[in-house]
């Protein structure tokens, strides 16, 4: 599983309401990523990171920030949750080798 | 941008069966990569292609790569109820800041 954890696993929220998700490895891996997962989407980038305060925009990244402070957390920030947003989240990380591996995911709901 | 595409997006087949999936990519890439999803679980990595002509292969799934085509196959041969899962592609751009763009999956299902 390429030490990949993420947290919380599920959450329920409500409109208007910030949220973060988080990302921890720990294999000292150098570029990690936020995807999100919807039917008929398949995953689509939101934001990736390639070293600590490195940070760069994916293709929906509108609503949403990170914040890399330390190698091993990436953080997703929704500063104020909308339905849109619910969605499954996973973060990736990229191997020795450069394979992207991906966390157990978070499902997030919005209501 | 990067535009990865499956084809077809839903696929049923019955048990014993061989069949291909497809994956084209809209402009030049350094690898591409093949993943299974289960329901509610995350992605498995199943095959790296890094190179044009490149074959892998696990069990009854092949994958290949002809980058002149742009073009990933991943074939299936004689399939098993176990192999039900959704299938998805993803390719490199390493010049885009390291990014990889995805398909949007194909979901299989093995019929006894």
């Amino acid at each position: 599983d390429a030490g990949i954890t993420q947290s919380p696993r599920h959450k329920v929220t409500e409109t208007g309401t910030p949220v973060t998700l988080r990302c921890h490895q720990t294999e000292n891996h150098r570029y990690m990523y936020w995807y999100r997962q919807d039917p008929g989407h398949g995953l689509r980038l939101i934001h990736y990171s390639y070293g600590v305060k490195d940070t760069d925009k994916g293709e929906v990244s509108d609503g949403y920030s990170v914040s890399r402070s330390k190698t091993e957390d990436f953080l997703l920030t929704l500063e104020s949750a909308t339905s849109s947003q619910t969605s499954v989240y996973f973060c990736a990380i990229r191997s020795r080798d450069s394979t992207p591996f991906f966390g157990p995911g978070t499902r997030l709901t919005v209501l | 941008e990067l535009k990865v595409e499956q084809n077809p997006l839903f696929l049923s087949m019955q048990e014993g069966k061989n069949y291909t999936i497809y994956c084209n990519y809209s402009t030049t890439s350094d690898r591409l990569y093949w993943y299974r999803q289960d329901p509610g679980k995350s992605l498995e990595s199943l095959f790296v292609l890094l190179s044009n002509g490149a074959v892998k292969q696990e069990g009854r799934l092949m994958a290949s790569l002809d980058t002149k085509a742009r073009l990933s196959t991943l074939h299936i041969t004689a399939a098993v109820h176990d192999l039900s899962a959704t299938y998805f592609c993803a390719v490199d751009r390493r010049n885009t800041g390291n990014q990889f763009y995805f398909g949007t999956g194909t979901s299989l299902t093995v019929i006894p």
